[in-house]
């Protein structure tokens, strides 16, 4: 059973600093792995969709990675601001029809 | 404003109501989803509908009902609430399966009492 594991849970860091938030996934045979950002009382936005071919995506100042091998994806934020505050989740597709979602990190970037 | 739209976003219901949540996309998405998130247990799929006209279980599925109206909607019924059902509940569609990305609604908090 294809189980998705973030760490860490929580993260508080100031600005200005870059971080890397981790994903794991105990079943490589995947279609895809999408990252989410989730503010409190919100729905989920996706940020990147890496495919199970590719190695890495980019978008902005975020940076995702996959190493379906080893079972893990990374997502580097640089520069963090206040802004980036937020819950950040990591899902695979093991197949078309749906995603396993990790139950998220909790980033809090201050001032 | 395009996108996935949700209603109600809030709801207590007592055991043993029922009630419908309705969600709809204009996005001319061909799949739709509705999964609950718990805490400590991330979002999990209750139903999907990957066309319109087709309707499939996902995880957790018991004590659900769905219906895919139109391409369009796609509600979630739940028949007698229990306290276990207290969740929050999201909607998501997109283009055609998850190889496209999903969109999601910003949900629905329902608490059984």
């Amino acid at each position: 059973k294809q189980e998705v594991t973030q760490i860490p849970a929580a993260l508080s860091v100031p600005e200005g600093e870059n971080l890397v938030l981790n994903c794991s996934f105990t079943d490589s045979a995947i279609y895809n792995l999408q990252w989410f950002r989730q503010d409190p009382g919100k729905g989920l936005t996706s940020l990147l969709l890496i495919q199970s071919s590719q190695r890495e995506q980019t978008s902005g100042r975020l940076n995702a990675s996959l190493d379906k091998s080893s079972g893990r994806s990374t997502l580097y934020i640089a520069a963090s601001q206040p802004g980036d505050s937020a819950t950040y989740l990591c899902a695979v597709a093991p197949n078309t029809d749906k995603l396993i979602f990790g139950t998220g990190t909790r980033l809090q970037v201050f001032p | 404003n395009a996108g996935v739209t949700q209603t109600p976003k809030f709801q207590v219901l007592k055991t043993g109501q029922s009630m419908t949540l309705q969600c709809a996309q204009d996005m001319n998405h061909n799949s739709m989803y509705w999964y609950r998130q718990d805490p400590g247990m991330g979002l999990r799929l209750i139903y999907y509908s990957a066309s319109e006209g087709t309707t499939d279980k996902g995880e957790v599925p018991n004590g659900y009902n769905v219906s895919r109206l139109n391409k369009r909607e796609f509600s979630l019924r739940l028949e007698s609430a229990a306290p276990s059902q207290t969740s929050v509940y999201f909607c998501a569609s997109s283009e055609a399966s998850v190889l496209y990305g999903y969109t999601f609604g910003s949900g629905t908090r329902l608490t059984v009492v």
